[in-house]
C-alpha cells in the first residue's frame, strides 16, 4: 500500500543552521508530495509540493525535490529561523476519485537562538 | 485563509456517551474529510466525503460514523466514547481531485478528551 516514512524527531538545532528532514514514500504509480507544517496549536498548512519527478517545491526558504528514483522528497532549508520551529508532515496523494492524502508521523523541529 | 470552521474546539466527555464534532466550509468544496492526530501516528483518515451523503471509511474507521447532508457541513460522531478516542481531531477540505496537485486545507482541530 501507500505510505510515508519521515524521519522522528526532534530535530534541534542552532538559529541559521542548515535543515534537512528526510522523506521518503512507497506508492504505485506517480504520486504527488507535500510537506505542510503545524505551528503549535494550530493546525495544518501547506507548505510546498511537487507533482512530478524531478519538480522541485520552494516556499518562504524551504526546499524538496521529487526523486524517483530514490522515492524521496526530503525538506531542506539553509538557514533556519526560531519562527521555523514546528511540526513538519511529508505526505503523498494518489489524487484520483477521492484526493487523499497519506501522513508521515510528523517531525518536531525546534530552532533555539 | 480557507473557511473552515471547527466545533468544539475542546471538548471533555464520559466514556460510553455519544460526541458529534462538526466541521463547516464557506469554500465549497466537493471533499471533506475527517482526521485524528496521535503522537508517534501522524495524521489518519477516519472517514471522508467526496459529495452530499456520500461518504466512505478511512483507515481508522471502527467506532465513528458520519454524515453530510449540505455542501458546507461534515460531522463526525463518536458512538459510544472510548479513552483510545482521545486525540486531535482536524477537519479538512479539497477541490475537484482531478487535479493530481489539489491541496487540502485544514481546519484549527478539535481537542477530544475521554475520561
Amino acid at each position: 500500500g501507500n505510505s510515508v516514512t519521515q524521519m522522528e524527531g526532534p530535530v534541534t538545532l542552532s538559529e541559521e543552521a542548515f535543515l534537512t528532514i528526510n522523506c521518503t514514500y512507497t506508492a504505485t504509480g506517480y504520486p504527488s508530495l507535500f510537506w505542510y507544517v503545524q505551528y503549535p496549536g494550530e493546525g495544518l498548512q501547506l507548505l510546498l509540493k511537487a507533482t512530478k519527478a524531478d519538480d522541485k517545491g520552494s516556499n518562504k526558504g524551504f526546499e524538496a525535490t521529487y526523486r524517483k528514483e530514490t522515492t524521496s522528497f526530503h525538506l531542506e532549508k539553509g538557514s533556519v529561523q526560531v519562527s521555523d520551529s514546528a511540526v513538519y508532515f511529508c505526505a503523498l496523494s494518489r489524487g484520483g476519485a477521492t484526493n487523499k492524502l497519506i501522513f508521515g508521523t510528523g517531525t518536531l523541529l525546534a530552532v533555539q537562538p | 485563509d480557507a473557511g473552515i470552521t471547527q466545533s468544539p474546539r475542546h471538548k471533555v466527555t464520559e466514556t460510553g456517551t455519544p460526541v458529534t464534532l462538526r466541521c463547516h466550509q464557506t469554500e465549497n468544496h466537493r471533499y471533506m474529510y475527517w482526521y485524528r492526530q496521535d503522537p508517534g501516528h501522524g495524521l489518519r483518515l477516519i472517514h471522508y466525503s467526496y459529495g452530499v451523503k456520500d461518504t466512505d471509511k478511512g483507515e481508522v474507521s471502527d467506532g465513528y460514523s458520519v454524515s453530510r447532508s449540505k455542501t458546507e457541513d461534515f460531522l463526525l460522531t463518536l458512538e459510544s466514547a472510548t479513552s483510545s478516542q482521545t486525540s486531535v481531531y482536524f477537519c479538512a477540505i479539497s477541490d475537484d481531485a482531478r487535479g493530481r496537485d489539489t491541496e487540502a486545507f485544514f481546519g484549527q482541530g478539535t481537542r477530544l478528551t475521554v475520561v
